[in-house]
């Protein structure tokens, strides 16, 4: 099983719609929870940390159920240039980070 | 301020040959991450660096890989003999303080075809 999991898509929706993707993580050790933004044949760049509470930023909305071992990020108002592939990263005791193989998301005129 | 580096962007080499990346990490970043992208798979981890000292190598697939940081400021990754399961992308990433909290900078990674 791998450590996180993702849907890897793609999710192709239109300009303006509200789009989720989740993530589960097998270690309930794990400290630190991040989603990372990936545009084609670049490198990764954070997007936002995750907390507990849930945290916002612009139409981004990031939650963590550490119970059910679940992140989820929630795109509302998408644009074109939200397009690309969102990973949901985790990192254990150490501080190497643990990537999900990605949720691409495709967002048309 | 100059973000991660990483040379060179492409390399195409033949089974068997050796191959040497480089990294420069942010100016003053003590801890440099290396990570390793092959076709359809996750982003994974391979070895992190405190300044000089290898602090964590548990991801370094086999003893053909081999990573060097001398004088705590660019690292080299070697791989000799390259195979062909050694292709991918490599990616770089450097942070100022270890730990989850702080954001790891991703240089634009090495593109490693093995033929």
């Amino acid at each position: 099983r791998k450590e996180v999991e993702q849907d890897p898509g793609p999710f192709n929706v239109p300009e303006g719609a509200t789009v989720a993707f989740n993530c589960t993580y097998s270690n309930s050790a794990s400290q630190s929870f991040f989603w990372y933004r990936q545009d084609c044949r670049k490198e990764p760049k954070l997007l936002m940390s995750v907390y507990s509470s849930g945290n916002e930023d612009g139409r981004f909305t990031a939650q963590l159920n550490r119970a059910s071992q679940y992140i989820s990020l929630l795109i509302r108002d998408s644009k074109l240039s939200d397009s690309a592939t969102y990973l949901c990263v985790v990192t254990p005791f150490t501080d190497k980070l643990i990537f999900g193989t990605g949720t691409r998301l495709q967002v048309f005129p | 301020e100059a973000g991660v580096t990483q040379f060179p962007s492409h390399s195409v080499i033949e089974k068997g040959q050796t191959v040497t990346l480089r990294c420069d990490p942010i100016s003053g970043h003590d801890n440099l991450y290396w990570y390793r992208r092959v076709m359809g798979k996750e982003i994974k981890f391979l070895l992190h660096f405190v300044k000089e000292s290898k602090q964590d190598e548990s991801g370094m697939p086999n003893n053909r890989f081999l990573a060097e940081r001398t004088g705590g400021t660019y690292s080299t990754l070697k791989v000799q003999p390259a195979e062909l399961e050694d292709s991918g992308v490599y990616f770089c990433a450097s942070s100022q303080v270890p730990g989850g909290e702080e954001t790891q900078y991703f240089g634009p990674g090495t593109r490693l075809l093995v033929l």
